[in-house]
């Protein structure tokens, strides 16, 4: 089975500091990989995604990602952290059909 | 393009009552999953309709059941509800490897 791990359930970044959140998969086969965000009492919207293309993938709002198959590791940044970049944010792994298997997520705290 | 649309957008039920959560998936979409996302967790996968059939299935019991009709909308019913049933419940469609979009969500509540 697919698998996602996410570390730190929480993440405090000062304002203008690099945002790092850490994404591992598991996957038996070439895995389709996403990062999503959820806004307080909001559904989840696509960040970006891997789909064996490019390995560094760019989102939106600045965030980008990079695969590296032999670290098994989909990690999400963003050179500068915004204020409203506060938010949740979920790692996913997804089969051929769609069906996503999501981490714990990352509560993203920004510091002023 | 409404994208994914879902209803309601909140409901209380009681114990033992039976709820149907409704999703029209973005245009051009075929495929529409549900998940379950519990306060703080992650979303965990309910089930997957395509073609009007239920294509998989995530760990949830016989008491969660759906439905997806010609035009790709989709149901969610939940029977005989348990306090724990409360959550977010999310739709999401898809079409080939373009990525999930998901709805807003029902917020549902079992008191």
């Amino acid at each position: 089975a697919q698998s996602v791990t996410q570390l730190g359930s929480h993440v405090s970044v000062s304002e203008g500091a690099l945002v790092l959140l850490r994404c591992n998969y598991s996957s038996s086969v070439p895995p389709y990989l996403f990062w999503y965000v959820q806004y307080p009492n909001q559904g989840l919207q696509l960040l970006l995604k891997y789909t064996s293309a490019a390995t560094l993938v760019k989102g939106i709002n600045g965030f980008e990602a990079e695969f590296k198959k032999s670290e098994t590791s989909f990690h999400l940044t963003k050179p500068s952290a915004h204020m409203s970049d506060a938010a949740e944010y979920f790692c996913a792994v997804s089969d051929r059909n769609n069906r996503l298997a999501f981490g714990k997520g990352n509560q993203v705290v920004v510091i002023p | 393009d409404a994208g994914v649309t879902q209803s309601p957008t909140h409901l209380i039920k009681t114990r033992g009552q039976q709820v149907t959560l409704r999703c029209s998936p973005k245009s051009g979409h075929d495929t529409v999953s549900w998940y379950q996302q519990a306060l703080g967790q992650g979303p965990q996968f309910i089930f997957q309709y395509y073609e009007e059939e239920e294509r998989q299935r995530g760990n949830f019991p016989d008491r969660f059941s759906g439905h997806q009709f010609p035009n790709y909308s989709s149901e969610l019913n939940v029977n005989a509800l348990l306090l724990g049933d409360s959550a977010l419940y999310l739709c999401a469609s898809s079409l080939d490897q373009a990525g999930a979009f998901f709805g807003q969500g029902t917020r549902l509540t079992v008191v």
